[in-house]
């Protein structure tokens, strides 16, 4: 089964300032999808990115970018000019292809989440 | 669109009362999710469906929980009966295909006493 890994419960920025946000999965699928969402304090769970794992180049959207590993299995979101309306939980997530031999086909997996607050 | 609906958006109840939550998808969506969220577990997939056919149901924690999709607009969660443990926001979610984004509703609060 995939596991995904966010190794950072909680992290603070100033406002304008970057930071970025570390997520490491484990799979054996070769092709899967890799998304980030805000989880902000009204709790709608908003998605910030998403990132095919067979392109090579890293999505953008905005001020969110990622940085994907593949070989490392690493996929951290940088968030650049930080705002106040950035603090929320963010959860890094895995989603597996669907293929027809593979038992977490279709299997989508969360992690823990990080706590970002932007400081003014 | 008006996105995923869920309803209620918060329910309490008592131990051992029968539960129904509800969830309509985004209109074209292939694929519904159910998710419980709680401080100690996060974020779990309990089910999810494939053109109304449940594809996993191995997250569902225990035979007290049951998810139907009798047809492409409609989801339902049971939790029958309920146990204070079950006490956490319970989210649908729906997506086009897979690999796509998936999109949340507001999710509902269940609170059993």
């Amino acid at each position: 089964a995939q596991t995904v890994t966010q190794s950072q419960p909680e992290m603070s920025v100033q406002e304008a300032e970057t930071v970025t946000l570390s997520c490491t999965y484990d799979t054996s699928e070769s092709n899967y999808y890799l998304f980030w969402y805000k989880q902000p304090p009204s709790r709608q769970m908003i998605l910030v990115i998403r990132q095919e794992a067979y392109k090579q180049q890293n999505a953008t959207e905005n001020r969110f970018s990622v940085n994907f590993q593949k070989a490392a299995k690493s996929f951290s979101l940088k968030i650049s000019d930080s705002q106040l309306g950035d603090t929320a939980m963010y959860f890094c997530a895995f989603w597996g292809s669907r293929g027809l031999l593979s038992l977490n086909a279709g299997k989508s997996t969360f992690g823990d989440g990080t706590t970002l607050t932007v400081k003014p | 669109d008006a996105g995923v609906i869920q309803s209620p958006r918060h329910e309490v109840t008592e131990m051992g009362q029968e539960v129904t939550l509800r969830c309509k998808p985004i209109s074209g969506h292939d694929y519904l999710f159910w998710y419980r969220q709680t401080m100690m577990r996060g974020l779990e997939l309990l089910i999810y469906f494939n053109n109304n056919v449940p594809i996993d149901d191995s997250g569902m924690p225990e035979d007290r929980f049951s998810a139907k999709m009798p047809n492409a607009s409609f989801s339902t969660l049971k939790i029958q009966p309920s146990e204070p443990r079950d006490s956490a926001v319970y989210f649908c979610a729906s997506s086009f295909g897979p690999g796509d984004t998936q999109y949340f509703g507001p999710g509902t609060r269940l609170t059993v006493l």
